[in-house]
């Protein structure tokens, strides 16, 4: 089955600066690769997704690159503000079958 | 328009009960999913339904969960004899299409089980 991990558990950076959560994954048949943010008392709420068919998304600050061949991808996300302070789940996923979340980053941007 | 609605918000049940948590998607939404969240912990994905089908049901935690959705619409995530390890957020979810094939998943408040 899939294993997912995520790293680092936690982050705080400088507000303006920017950040990165790395997730490894294992199973190479895995083809779908979301992220969630998840405030703090709220559901999750997808913020940019990626399919194994491309090596980079962006979406205006947050953007999301995969390597399959190593098996990992990572959320970069530029010029942070104190609203992005959440935790973030990536996951990884075949088609809906295993479907495996990552532990989870506890990210604090700090005014 | 209407959002994922969940019902109830709190369910609090003793041990050995059968609760039943209802997921009313957004209309149209053909994929819905079911997640976990136990306290302070990540996600945990469950089960998801394509249509009326589910075609992957190994997510469940153990036979005593089970789940249907009916006419492309609401769907029941039922726990029977529950235990206190069940206590946990469960979350809704739907999109348009399924996610890893385009669609944009919205997420319901969830139902917050607490087993006594």
């Amino acid at each position: 089955g899939e294993n997912v991990e995520q790293h680092p558990s936690t982050l705080s950076v400088q507000e303006g600066d920017s950040a990165v959560i790395k997730c490894t994954y294992s199973d190479s048949a895995s083809n779908y690769f979301p992220w969630y943010k998840q405030e703090l008392g709220k559901g999750p709420q997808l913020i940019i997704d990626i399919r194994s068919n491309v090596g980079e998304k962006k979406d205006q600050r947050i953007a999301v690159t995969l390597n399959k061949t190593a098996k990992h991808f990572s959320l970069h996300i530029t010029e942070t503000q104190p609203e992005d302070s959440a935790v973030y789940f990536c996951a990884a996923t075949n088609y809906g079958q295993n479907f495996v979340f990552g532990p989870g980053t506890r990210l604090s941007v700090l005014p | 328009g209407a959002g994922v609605s969940q019902s109830p918000s709190n369910k609090v049940t003793e041990k050995g009960k059968d609760v039943e948590l209802r997921c009313d998607p957004i209309s149209g939404h053909t994929a819905l999913y079911w997640y976990r969240q136990r306290l302070g912990q990540g996600l945990e994905f469950l089960i998801y339904f394509q249509g009326n089908s589910a075609p992957d049901k190994s997510g469940l935690p153990s036979d005593r969960f089970s789940a249907e959705r009916t006419g492309e619409s609401v769907s029941t995530l039922t726990i029977q004899r529950t235990q206190q390890e069940d206590s946990a957020v469960y979350l809704c979810a739907s999109s348009l299409v399924s996610a890893w094939s385009g669609g944009e998943q919205f997420f319901g408040p969830g139902t917050r089980l607490t087993v006594l």
